[in-house]
């Protein structure tokens, strides 16, 4: 089984790019698809990037995710930040144990 | 439109049970996978258990293989979660979510309904 490792919290602008970062503990981060979530509070998540880097519709195209094996690592791009962009963002993938596994999420705060 | 509507949460004492609902309206219940989530206060999501959508297959997290069992009938609709044991770490919010059909997405959630264990 793997962990996945998100920063707790990151800030910046309005209108600015924010990068989240999520990083697999174990085994390549290209083996199984990353998805990423948005919950706002006191809400459910959503999906905001599945699939390493597909849009589900109605999804703005501010939003894009990669994945880079070098690092490991999976991350999701904001880009032109606005308010309602604040929440909480999850990165979610599937071990070989047939388990889904979750990062700790990413608090971002748009100031 | 898909709706999933969670229920059966509440107050119960450690080493106590409960059973948790799941019901589903908007799309063919019985052609989809679906899982149990759950978040502590002020915590993140971890994931909790799978069913497939016959319900043949079935997957648990470790903190709770053992003490959880999943269950669906899709006569009903309905997706279920049988909690027994319960310890303090267990209280959380619980949500249902469905499965995008052939991929590992959790492509619509409920709201999720609180279980708290406490004495």
């Amino acid at each position: 089984n793997f962990m996945l490792t998100q920063p707790h919290s990151v800030s910046e602008s309005p209108g600015k790019t924010v990068t989240i970062s999520c990083t697999r503990s174990s085994g390549s981060i290209a083996s199984n698809y990353v998805q990423w979530y948005q919950q706002r509070p006191g809400s459910a998540p959503t999906t905001v990037i599945y699939e390493d880097n597909q849009r589900p519709s109605g999804v703005p195209d501010r939003f894009s995710g990669s994945i880079d094996s070098s690092s490991n690592s999976a991350s999701l791009t904001i880009s032109g930040l606005k308010t309602e962009d604040e929440a909480d963002y999850y990165c979610q993938s599937y071990d070989s144990s047939n388990h889904w596994v979750f990062g700790g999420g990413t608090k971002l705060t748009v100031l | 439109e898909v709706q999933l509507v969670e229920s059966g949460g509440g107050l119960v004492q450690p080493g106590g049970s409960l059973r948790l609902s799941c019901a589903a309206s908007g799309f063919t219940f019985s052609s989809y996978e679906m899982n149990w989530v759950r978040q502590a206060p002020g915590k993140g999501l971890e994931w909790v258990s799978y069913i497939s959508s016959s319900g043949s297959t079935i997957y648990y997290a470790d903190s709770v293989k053992g003490r959880f069992t999943i269950s669906r009938d899709n006569a009903k609709n309905s997706l279920y979660l049988q909690m027994n044991s319960l310890r303090a770490e267990d209280t959380a919010v619980y949500y249902c979510a469905r499965v995008e059909g052939g991929t590992m997405v959790l492509d619509y959630w409920g709201q999720g309904t609180l279980v708290t264990v406490s004495s």
